[in-house]
């Protein structure tokens, strides 16, 4: 596609269910990335992709969350039994070789409520 | 760990105006700085990306500067328009393929 997608745009959650986040980098980009950013708060690294690899998962928060790419392409981020200071907006971006000076494209984001 | 801090955190211009966003970073060994922007509801822009052999970039009315020995960067917006309201994200990376970021600017311009 033309630009990174995320889906859904929005998630409304109870407390304790799962949920899973998609991301659709642009084609051909082989690095892939997961933020977030809860509300008047700076973007926070979650994992990074090499391929299917992720050689980087510094960021994830707790064990609850996880996350898989397939194909070199599409990405989900899994959040179990989630809480309610899970509520923030989960960003994607993909850039083309994920070497140190490249761009990153950014996808729309999924707002995540956790009621 | 690097820290990154974006003053001020609010600005509002009249439009025409020429501004300055600063971005400060607590490490200097950087691969290079970047500048987004934005829009509520929606994802990020990369605006510039300067790399930490580079002095500044320019494109179009947006000229961003950088001093890596200080930790310091600049945004200089020239003859600003309402488009231009925005949040401006600054972001440093340091090696393996993360970005850290401060909290950002938020931008209005008003005409």
């Amino acid at each position: 596609g033309a630009g990174v997608s995320q889906s859904p745009s929005n998630k409304v959650t109870e407390k304790g269910k799962d949920v899973e986040l998609r991301c659709d980098p642009i084609s051909g980009h082989t690095a892939l990335y997961w933020y977030r950013q809860r509300l008047g708060q700076g973007l926070e690294f979650l994992i990074y992709f090499q391929g299917n690899s992720a050689p980087d998962k510094s960021g994830l928060p707790s064990d609850r969350f996880s996350a898989e790419r397939t194909g070199e392409s599409v990405s989900t981020l899994t959040i179990q039994r989630t809480q309610q200071e899970d509520s923030a907006v989960y960003l994607c971006a993909s850039s083309l070789g994920g070497s140190s000076n490249e761009k990153l494209f950014f996808g729309s984001g999924t707002q995540l409520s956790v009621l | 760990k690097q820290e990154v801090t974006q003053i001020p955190a609010a600005l509002s211009v009249p439009e025409g105006e020429n501004l300055v966003l600063n971005c400060s970073f607590t490490d200097s060994a950087i691969y290079n700085l970047q500048w987004f922007r934005q829009d509520p509801g929606k994802g990020l822009t990369s605006l510039l990306l300067i790399q930490s052999s580079q002095r500044e970039q320019t494109s179009g009315r947006l000229n961003a500067s950088l001093d890596k020995s200080s930790g310091r960067s600049t945004l200089y917006i020239a003859a600003s328009q309402p488009g231009d309201s925005a949040t401006y994200l600054c972001a440093v990376q340091t090696g393996a393929n993360n970005l850290f970021f401060g909290t950002g600017t938020r931008l209005t311009v008003i005409p």
